[in-house]
């Protein structure tokens, strides 16, 4: 099926552990997302790339890296967990001024 | 820092009734989407309204946007128990939309619907 897949789907961290959030897309779309969402604060871009080369930072990058290795993967890092990055991360895709296709979230849990 | 608000947070209704949910915005916009969010799952696209348009459909729904007031509305018709789920409306500022559609959400609305 076409669209954003993310791995892994759950994960438990330990505070200081590192990971990183994997994100491809199929669809040929130019334009790719990283969001992190938390009861009640909605959804949060933590960082975007426009055009694969490009990454800029969104509304809440700290502690977070990304890299866009080719056009259809959009990888987000975590160097040294905290409990603060428990979250719902979404990774999503779309060309300039479309709706965005989602994939199906990573729950991270960090203890 | 949130660009739309959501009215209200949450709804719950009869099937069969229908579902208003509004959204207010706080600067100039490329454009307006509205998602669905079904509980653990990840977002699905619903409908897209430029800033030169007014009034939208797909299906059952029906969008309308007013920039004079920075304010949209989501109406879903003939609501099914499938259509309870969060909603959030997300808009494009007019100032980001140079090179990328980067969109900012608002924090949605839960809507239930009782069979």
């Amino acid at each position: 099926n076409a669209g954003v897949t993310q791995t892994p789907k759950f994960q438990v961290l330990k505070t200081g552990q590192s990971m990183t959030l994997q994100c491809a897309q199929d669809m040929n779309h130019n334009s790719m997302y990283w969001y992190r969402q938390d009861p009640g604060m909605g959804l949060r871009l933590i960082y975007y790339s426009a055009s694969e080369g490009t990454t800029d930072k969104g509304e809440v990058p700290n502690g977070y890296n990304v890299s866009r290795l080719n056009k259809r993967e959009f990888s987000l890092r975590l160097e040294s967990a905290a409990p603060s990055q428990t979250s719902v991360y979404f990774c999503a895709s779309s060309v300039v001024g479309g709706g965005y296709t989602f994939g199906s979230g990573t729950r991270l849990t960090v203890v | 820092s949130q660009q739309g608000e959501e009215d209200p947070q949450a709804l719950s209704i009869q099937e069969g009734e229908n579902a208003t949910m509004n959204c207010s915005y706080k600067t100039s916009i490329n454009n307006l989407q509205w998602y669905r969010q079904n509980s653990g799952r990840g977002l699905v696209h619903l409908i897209l309204i430029r800033s030169n348009e007014r009034e939208k459909h797909s299906g059952r729904l029906r969008v309308t946007l007013d920039t004079s007031k920075k304010s949209s509305s989501l109406l879903i018709t003939a609501s099914r128990a499938a259509d309870t789920a969060s909603y959030f409306c997300a808009t494009v500022p007019q100032a980001f939309s140079g090179n990328t559609g980067k969109l900012i959400f608002g924090q949605g609305t839960t809507l239930q619907v009782k069979p």
